[in-house]
This record gives C-alpha cells, structure tokens and sequence, in this order.
C-alpha cells in the first residue's frame, strides 16, 4: 500500500499481559515515529527511529515500553506487563528525511484496550 | 509539562464564516510549526506549517499566522466549510525531528 500500515487496528488485552503492536512505514520513508492518543488527551511522542542513528526513547513512559526497527523499516512498539492506563491509540508516522523537507503520514492507529 | 497547548478543546463555527483555531507555545526554541487535521479513526493528516522566519503563510483557504514574540500561532479557515470539521492539532518542533503536539481543538462547522 501506499500509506502507512498498522496491525492490529484493535487490540483487546488483559492487565499483564504483553502487546506488540506493527507499523509499516511508506517505502522509502527513513524516519519513523511512534505516537499515542489517550482518552481526551492530545498526541503524546514515544520515540523516533532516524535511519541507522541511535532512536530518540524521550517519551517512553516507562520501562515496560520498547520499539525496534528491523532494516530500517517495519517497527515494533511492545509494551509488557500491560496496566490500564496503557489504554489508548498508538499512532505510527513516517517522514522522508526530516521535518525539513516533509511532514509526518500518519497511520490510522492501532486502538489498546487493557481490561 | 504541556509544551504546546491549545486552550480551546472545541469550536463551532456557522458555515461560511471564519474559523480560528489557537496554539501557545512555550519552549523559545521552536522554529518549526505545523497543523495536522483528524477525523474519527483515521491518523492524522498534514495541514499546513510555518517556520519560524515568516509569520504568515497561506495555502487556499487556510493561513497559519506565527506571532513569535507572543509564543503564539493561530489557523484561520475562511470560508469554513461542513468538510472541515474534524480535530485539529497544532505542533511544534526546534532543532530536531520530534514533533511535539498540542492536545487538540475539536471544531464543528454548521449548516
């Protein structure tokens, strides 16, 4: 496809439990984002992949939260031992370069809801 | 520690008039500005964006004015349109490639 892909688009856990959560970028693109949503709150940043440059983990809440990029391009955002107020979208965005020379495509998100 | 802030939670505007959507920000180090628009499950889009060397731009019916001095940026879509109503996000960024995003202005355009 053309736009950024996501999976799964709905995610239904258990407290405890382990999630991984799959952005694939637009081809090409060698920037790379993980942002979430909660419940009437704005996008948080999580972290950013920037080619073979070392990510920017700033905004991971805790360290239950992790993401790898494999070859530059699918990325896997996992969160272990999952709490309630994980509950929220998970956004995945690509860039070409940088903000300089483009703006961020977005996924449609993948929605966590930890019971 | 809310960075970039947008006070207003939601507007709704009449059809045909001007819609003005607000963003603070904070970090004096932010010299790029950007709008993205959201509709219900689907990402969000790319609006229009700034830098910080101008303090207007326009795209058709939407203009982003930067008052710098004031840490201030606004969105004006004029004429508003049905179409438009969505979530709007207004970020920022200084330096870096991490955007950093307000928490959004809800706005309802009405027939």
């Amino acid at each position: 496809g053309a736009g950024v892909s996501q999976s799964p688009s709905n995610k239904v856990t258990e407290k405890g439990k382990d999630v991984e959560l799959r952005c694939d970028p637009i081809s090409g693109h060698t920037a790379l984002y993980w942002y979430r949503q909660s419940l009437g709150q704005g996008l948080e940043f999580l972290i950013y992949f920037q080619g073979n440059s070392a990510p920017d983990k700033s905004g991971l809440p805790s360290d239950r939260f992790s993401a790898e990029r494999t070859g530059g391009s699918v990325s896997t955002l996992t969160i272990q031992r999952t709490q309630q107020e994980d509950s929220a979208v998970y956004l995945c965005a690509s860039s070409l370069v940088g903000l300089a020379i483009g703006e961020l495509f977005f996924g449609e998100g993948s929605r966590l809801t930890v019971l | 520690d809310q960075q970039v802030k947008q006070n207003s939670p939601s507007l709704s505007v009449q059809e045909g008039r001007i819609s003005i959507l607000n963003c603070d920000y904070t970090n004096s180090m932010f010299d790029y500005f950007l709008w993205y628009k959201k509709y219900p499950a689907e990402g969000p889009t790319f609006l229009i964006s700034i830098s910080s060397i101008k303090d207007k731009n326009e795209d058709g019916r939407f203009t982003v004015f930067l008052n710098k001095s004031a840490k201030h940026l606004s969105l004006h879509i004029v004429p508003s349109q049905p179409g438009d109503s969505a979530v709007y996000f207004c970020a920022a960024s200084g330096g870096t490639d991490k955007l950093i995003f307000g928490t959004g202005t809800r706005l309802q355009v009405f027939p």
